[in-house]
């Protein structure tokens, strides 16, 4: 089955500085990559998402890249503000509106003000 | 946008009881629907996967005896937890994708908070 890692797991960032979070997936079928953001005690919230028929993505300060040959995403905050620190989570799935999202382990980020 | 909702949020339970979560989509129809478990600054791990009107899918090591579900409707699942004992204690949460709009999208409940004592 699917096996999604992300590095780093914590990640401390001067306000106004940029963040980046790295993963990397294992099944080769896998063509959907969401990334969630949640803040302690709430729901995973969908921040960014791709599919493998684009390479990047951008949406104002957030931006996603994949590398479908190397199996690997990354998503990319600019500028970052206070209320950007919460847990990121990177996921991975296969084509089909039934197939489970599997996740990654999370990044706990921090943006000092 | 669409909309999924849990019940209860938050449940403390003795030892030995069962406890039951519902997760409702509120606003369009999921024939799937699926179920996670999130331990403290961990990840949310899949326990299963629930089918409308048929049974539901486990994720390897998840005991599907203890963590009954049951999905009656396009809009209900159910998470029976079993005989509970503490090291079930932990948030689950739900997500529905609302198929025909965007494949794989998924929506997720506000998580059930339970505790067993």
């Amino acid at each position: 089955g699917e096996n999604v890692e992300q590095h780093p797991s914590t990640l401390s960032v001067q306000e106004g500085d940029s963040a980046v979070i790295k993963c990397t997936y294992s099944d080769s079928a896998s063509n959907y990559f969401p990334w969630y953001k949640q803040e302690l005690g709430k729901r995973p919230q969908l921040i960014i998402d791709i599919r493998s028929n684009v390479g990047e993505k951008k949406d104002q300060r957030i931006a996603v890249t994949l590398n479908k040959t190397a199996k690997h995403f990354s998503l990319h905050i600019t500028e970052t503000q206070p209320e950007d620190s919460a847990v990121y989570f990177c996921a991975a799935s296969r084509s089909g509106s039934y197939d489970k999202v599997i996740f990654g382990p999370g990044t706990s980020l921090s943006v000092i003000p | 946008g669409a909309v999924v909702s849990q019940h209860p949020s938050r449940v403390i339970c003795k030892s030995g009881t069962s406890v039951k979560i519902e997760c409702r989509s509120l606003d369009f129809q999921a024939t799937t629907m699926f179920w996670y478990r999130q331990f403290p600054k961990k990840s949310l791990m899949l326990m299963a996967t629930s089918n409308e009107g048929s049974k539901a899918t486990y994720e390897q090591g998840v005991e599907k005896d203890k963590f009954l579900i049951n999905h009656a409707s396009l809009t209900l699942s159910t998470l029976t937890v079993t005989s509970a004992h503490p090291e079930d204690s932990s948030f689950y949460i739900c997500s529905a994708n609302p198929a025909g709009i965007l494949p794989n999208e998924q929506y997720f409940g506000p998580g059930t908070r339970l505790t067993v004592t």
